[in-house]
């Protein structure tokens, strides 16, 4: 069965500091992994990796995928208030039957920020 | 990235009504999801929408419960069908676009069922 699991599911820190969102996976055709923010109702689009060793960033987050031990981390440095979310990692499968596009979804990582 | 909305944002129905959920895209796609998010869980596919076809259902879920529409290739409709207090849920549509197909998901329908 294919699995998708995030840690720590909750975290709380202070406004400055660093944290390390983990999301490890077990999925057959595997195409990509994917990391989204909820806020409210809506994921907002984060980052899509598909090659491992290649980190992608954006500001003040980035993220690295590593498809030999079948996981990846997602960063965020100086952290802000509005950084306060739910962060999902999800995989997404390959072409083939009809999973192809599926996304596979981890129970996400509450992110809380103190001022 | 994809322009999505989702008409109604949240809707309060009862028991044993059906609700149809749209969805548009500002441009043509030509894959179309539907997920579900329960209170306190992560997101689940229901299904994918195809043009011209029937959608194709993931495990646990049946057309008869949420049929789905996919007239052209910009807008789709999920109804929710004799409802109960367990469909209560966020749903969501999703999108394949972008120069890796990245997905992007419309801004969601928060149902509550008394």
């Amino acid at each position: 069965e294919d699995k998708v699991v995030q840690s720590p599911l909750s975290l709380v820190v202070h406004e400055g500091d660093t944290v390390t969102l983990n999301c490890s996976y077990e999925v057959t055709n595997f195409r990509s992994l994917l990391w989204y923010k909820q806020e409210k109702k809506a994921p907002t689009f984060l980052f899509m990796l598909t090659s491992s060793g290649i980190e992608k960033k954006s500001g003040r987050l980035s993220s690295i995928l590593d498809k030999k031990e079948l996981f990846s981390i997602l960063n965020i440095t100086a952290t802000q208030t509005g950084d306060s979310a739910i962060y999902l990692c999800a995989v997404e499968h390959n072409a083939g039957g009809t999973s192809y596009g599926k996304l596979t979804f981890g129970q996400g990582t509450i992110l809380t920020v103190h001022p | 990235s994809a322009v999505i909305s989702q008409k109604p944002s949240r809707d309060i129905c009862q028991r044993g009504t059906s609700l149809t959920i749209q969805c548009q895209v500002d441009s043509q796609v030509t894959m179309m999801f539907w997920y579900r998010q329960q209170p306190g869980q992560s997101l689940t596919l229901i299904a994918t929408a195809n043009q011209g076809s029937e959608a194709t259902y993931e495990s646990g879920f049946v057309i008869d419960k949420f049929p789905i529409s996919r007239p052209n290739l910009t807008f789709s409709t999920l109804t929710v069908s004799n409802m109960s207090p367990e469909d209560s849920s966020i749903y969501l549509c999703s999108v394949r676009k972008g120069s890796l197909y990245e997905q992007y998901f419309g801004p969601g329908t928060r149902l509550t069922v008394t």
